[in-house]
């Protein structure tokens, strides 16, 4: 079993739209959890972080339910600019970082 | 500000052929780490560096060897390319090892092994 798993996607949405997916991840004692943004063919860079108690940044909210073992990212009114690829990142251990596979998100006009 | 520097960005290699990778960071910071990105997969990683000095086997070393030359500097080698390690590789620097650090790459390598 992957230790992160997303759902591929690809969500594809109309500007305006709210589009939100989940992830899971397997180890009970991960610890930190992140999301990072990847545009075609380009490196990941940081989206946001989420707490434990869910947190917001504009138009991006996260939230994490470590009972089920998942967190999710939810984006309000959608810009074309959103368009990209959503890796989740849980960190489990001093060093270790597991990414997910990505969530695709397709904005159209 | 460069941030995470990587060369080259693409390469393709025979079957047998060495090389190595280049990474430098001018963030001051104390860990480095490999990274490779195969399609439905997700970054794996490879090697990692905590802090000068020192390195560490990843999920996927079988292949590579690392060098942190000094606190700027972490190259991968691949000292026998095989068609399996056709991959796009990421550099990452954090400011430390830990797990509530914000990791930054590099631009990436794309490599293909023919």
């Amino acid at each position: 079993r992957k230790e992160v798993e997303q759902d591929p996607g690809p969500f594809n949405v109309p500007e305006g739209a709210t589009v939100a997916f989940n992830c899971t991840y397997s180890n009970s004692a991960s610890q930190s959890f992140f999301w990072y943004r990847q545009d075609c063919r380009k490196e990941p860079k940081l989206l946001m972080s989420v707490y434990s108690s869910g947190n917001e940044d504009g138009r991006f909210t996260a939230q994490l339910n470590r009972a089920s073992q998942y967190i999710s990212l939810l984006i309000r009114d959608s810009k074309l600019s959103d368009s990209a690829t959503y890796l989740c990142v849980v960190g489990s251990g001093d060093y270790k970082l597991s990414f997910g596979a990505g969530t695709t998100v397709t904005v159209r006009a | 500000n460069a941030g995470v520097t990587q060369t080259p960005k693409f390469q393709v290699l025979k079957t047998g052929q060495s090389m190595t990778l280049q990474c430098a960071q001018d963030m001051n910071h104390n860990s480095m780490y490999w990274y490779r990105q195969d399609p439905g997969m997700g970054l794996r990683l490879i090697y990692y560096s905590a802090s000068e000095g020192t390195t560490d086997k990843g999920e996927v070393p079988n292949g590579y060897n690392v060098s942190r030359l000094n606190k700027r500097e972490f190259s991968l080698r691949l000292e026998s390319a095989a068609p399996s390690q056709t991959s796009v590789y990421f550099c990452a620097s954090s400011e430390y090892a830990g797990m509530n650090t914000e990791a930054f790459f590099g631009q990436g390598t794309r490599l293909t092994v023919v």
